[in-house]
């Protein structure tokens, strides 16, 4: 089945404590993205690649770092969270770029304390 | 940078009605739109991608329009049914050769039996 699949799905961790949201696709897609949605503020990208080591900041990439060696996966680390990184984050990937179809993981819900 | 505007924030339908929702954008440069549904506190369903040269796209119940010189793209749901509830979201792509894309914050349908 074609998915893309985000680890952990829920998650609780206090400030300044580094981890690491996983994300990986099994469509061969070389576009590849990260999102945070916040009530009242919609969906905003933080962090997109166009392919392998080819990363770019999205409109909201402070806090985050992403990296992407392997075509499949995306992750997403937070070298030290704080509680304005409490959010919704999305995954998503497509063919080729923004003029293609995305689509998108199941979501991770963080919670930082 | 591309806005991307929905109005209504919230709708409240008898079942049956036929409906529109609405998403404006302010960059008209893109190749398509991206309609989502979303339910509550999962991730995002991909409901149609309407490419600019396609003006209209249809999929069952629903049917896309992109207008490109007016910024517009329109959701018609067609017979509304409880089962339809859920947020729709619309994606634009940004241009000028970045590969971002933006998201509106959503119109929240509550269809009523």
């Amino acid at each position: 089945e074609a998915q893309v699949t985000q680890n952990p799905r829920y998650l609780i961790t206090v400030t300044g404590k580094k981890l690491t949201v996983t994300c990986s696709q099994n469509m061969n897609h070389e576009y590849m993205s990260w999102y945070r949605q916040d009530p009242g503020l919609g969906l905003r990208q933080i962090y997109y690649s166009m392919n392998v080591e080819v990363t770019d900041k999205g409109d909201v990439p402070e806090g985050y770092k992403v990296s992407r060696k392997e075509k499949r996966n995306f992750p997403l680390i937070l070298e030290s969270p704080s509680p304005n990184q409490t959010s919704l984050y999305f995954c998503a990937s497509s063919l080729r770029g923004n003029s293609y179809e995305q689509y998108f993981g199941p979501g991770t819900r963080l919670t930082v304390t | 940078k591309q806005e991307v505007t929905q109005i209504p924030a919230a709708l409240s339908v008898p079942e049956g009605e036929n409906l529109v929702l609405n998403c404006s954008f302010t960059d008209s440069a893109i190749y398509n739109l991206q309609w989502f549904r979303q339910d509550p506190g999962k991730g995002l369903t991909s409901l149609l991608l309407i490419q600019s040269s396609q003006r209209e796209q249809t999929s069952g119940r629903l049917n896309a329009s992109l207008d490109k010189s007016s910024g517009r793209s329109t959701l018609y749901i067609a017979a509304s049914q409880p089962g339809d509830s859920a947020t729709y979201l619309c994606a634009a792509p940004n241009s000028g050769g970045y590969q971002k894309v933006t998201f509106g914050t959503g119109t929240k349908l509550q269809v009523i039996p």
